[in-house]
């Protein structure tokens, strides 16, 4: 499965977008890109999951590069509760195995 | 519908003890994890199956063993516990790989 680099952590203003970028340059064609995040000590929580094209849920947007060598996650108007570790992950579907790397530590400050 | 449950939350052992981490899913999904998260890391995959009967190993195997004898339950049995074992365990389900994974709330364990 490919690797990813995310930064180790940000900070965003409450009620701003907050932008969250991955890196993932030896994504393979068929490989998903994923995105978790982990509030305080629970369970990881998935956000969204993509292949190519953009995606958008209720909860964010995700945009993958042209070359599929980066995407970014966009909280459109983030909140206190956001406060988070926020998880990029490829890999393939037949792959069967979600492998979590160390992810972005996000504060949202008022 | 309860998603994924886990039991115990909370359990001290203490160095040679054994125990079974329960893990519990009523959404029929085929695909049930074992995580193990040590403080201030990410995650890291212990076993998987992908369906009842089968399993596989994850990066961090070495200590623990499953069984997958339903579709609903994947426990976790650590033998001869130490210390380096001390963790939270989350147990997750998916109905497939292509969509999303969903955790149980953990279980917070101390090998003293």
């Amino acid at each position: 499965d490919a690797k990813t680099t995310q930064p180790p952590s940000m900070d965003c203003a409450e009620g701003r977008a907050a932008n969250l970028p991955c890196n993932h340059s030896t994504i393979s064609g068929n490989e998903y890109v994923y995105w978790y995040r982990q509030i305080h000590s629970q369970g990881p929580q998935y956000i969204i999951h993509g292949l190519k094209n953009n995606e958008t849920n209720e909860m964010a947007s995700l945009i993958i590069t042209e070359d599929r060598k980066s995407s970014t996650l966009i909280l459109p108007h983030a909140t206190l509760r956001d406060t988070a570790v926020y998880y990029c992950i490829v890999f393939k579907a037949a792959g069967n195995k979600l492998t979590f790397g160390g992810g972005t530590r996000v504060l949202v400050k008022p | 519908n309860a998603g994924v449950t886990q039991t115990p939350k909370f359990r001290i052992l203490k160095i040679g003890q054994s125990m079974t981490l329960q893990c519990t899913q009523d959404m029929n999904h085929n695909y049930m994890y074992w995580y193990r998260q040590d403080p201030g890391m990410g995650l890291k995959l212990i076993y998987y199956s992908v369906g009842a009967g089968i399993t596989d190993k994850g990066e961090v195997p070495n200590g623990y063993n499953v069984s997958r004898s339903t579709t609903e339950d994947f426990p976790l049995r650590l033998e001869l516990a130490a210390p380096s074992q001390t963790s939270v365990y989350f147990c997750a389900s998916s109905w497939h790989t292509e969509v999303e994974a969903f955790f149980g709330q953990g279980t917070r364990l101390t090998v003293v």
